[in-house]
């Protein structure tokens, strides 16, 4: 069974340092997500995509958040500076564009310290 | 924007006994209601879902009623087993190409022997 594949699982970093996020939906599903989780919390979307064109974007702090998807497949989450309060699980989902169901991938588990 | 509530936080069943979890969205226009389960350490997993033109649902021990009126859904798992334990999440949404969900606190089922 096809599933989302996010990389890397786990990821630690400094204050004020980059750090990117790649996820890979499933074959054909044309929309894909990108939400946070925050311990203890639902998940929070904060960028979705169709194909390559972004939808919504209107929960992403774009101050230093970044999100592409630029052949309309994998796509990458970045953040610069990451701050204190970015920890969190940063989840990839994605469905077909005539289905409702969203598939989850893994997730990243960020930590700033 | 959509706001869904979800209660309760956290749930403690006796192994056999029912477990029912609520949500309330404030959202008139939505009209797609999943349910994830989230292990700990694992993805969201689709679990069971209702659109609005159906009042209820039912997959072996889990269950979905829908009250569109009062905008509330609820998640009933019977005869509960130590494998149910999780966090479980719902979620709404508007059907369509753009449709992205909004998800409750979530409820930690907790099962025991």
């Amino acid at each position: 069974e096809a599933e989302v594949a996010q990389s890397p699982r786990y990821k630690i970093t400094e204050k004020s340092q980059a750090v990117a996020f790649w996820c890979d939906p499933i074959s054909g599903h044309a929309t894909l997500y990108w939400y946070r989780q925050i311990l203890g919390q639902g998940p929070e979307l904060l960028v979705q995509f169709q194909d390559e064109s972004v939808v919504d974007d209107s929960q992403l702090p774009k101050d230093r958040f970044s999100a592409e998807r630029l052949k309309g497949v994998d796509s990458t989450l970045k953040i610069q500076p990451a701050e204190l309060g970015d920890s969190a699980m940063y989840l990839c989902a994605s469905r077909e564009t005539i289905q409702e169901t969203q598939y989850f991938g893994p997730g990243t588990r960020l930590l700033v310290l | 924007g959509e706001n869904v509530e979800q209660h309760p936080s956290t749930l403690s069943v006796q192994e056999g006994d029912s477990a029912v979890i609520k949500c309330t969205y404030s959202d008139s226009a939505s009209n797609y209601f999943p349910w994830y389960k989230q292990e700990l350490g694992k993805r969201p997993q689709l679990i069971i879902d209702i659109r609005s033109n159906v009042g209820e649902k039912k997959d072996q021990r889990i269950a979905v009623t829908l009250n569109k009126t009062a905008k509330h859904f609820s998640l009933h798992i019977t005869e509960t087993q130590p494998e149910d334990s999780a966090v479980y999440f719902c979620a709404a949404s508007v059907s369509g190409t753009a449709s992205k969900l909004t998800f409750g606190t979530g409820t930690r089922l907790q099962v025991t022997l």
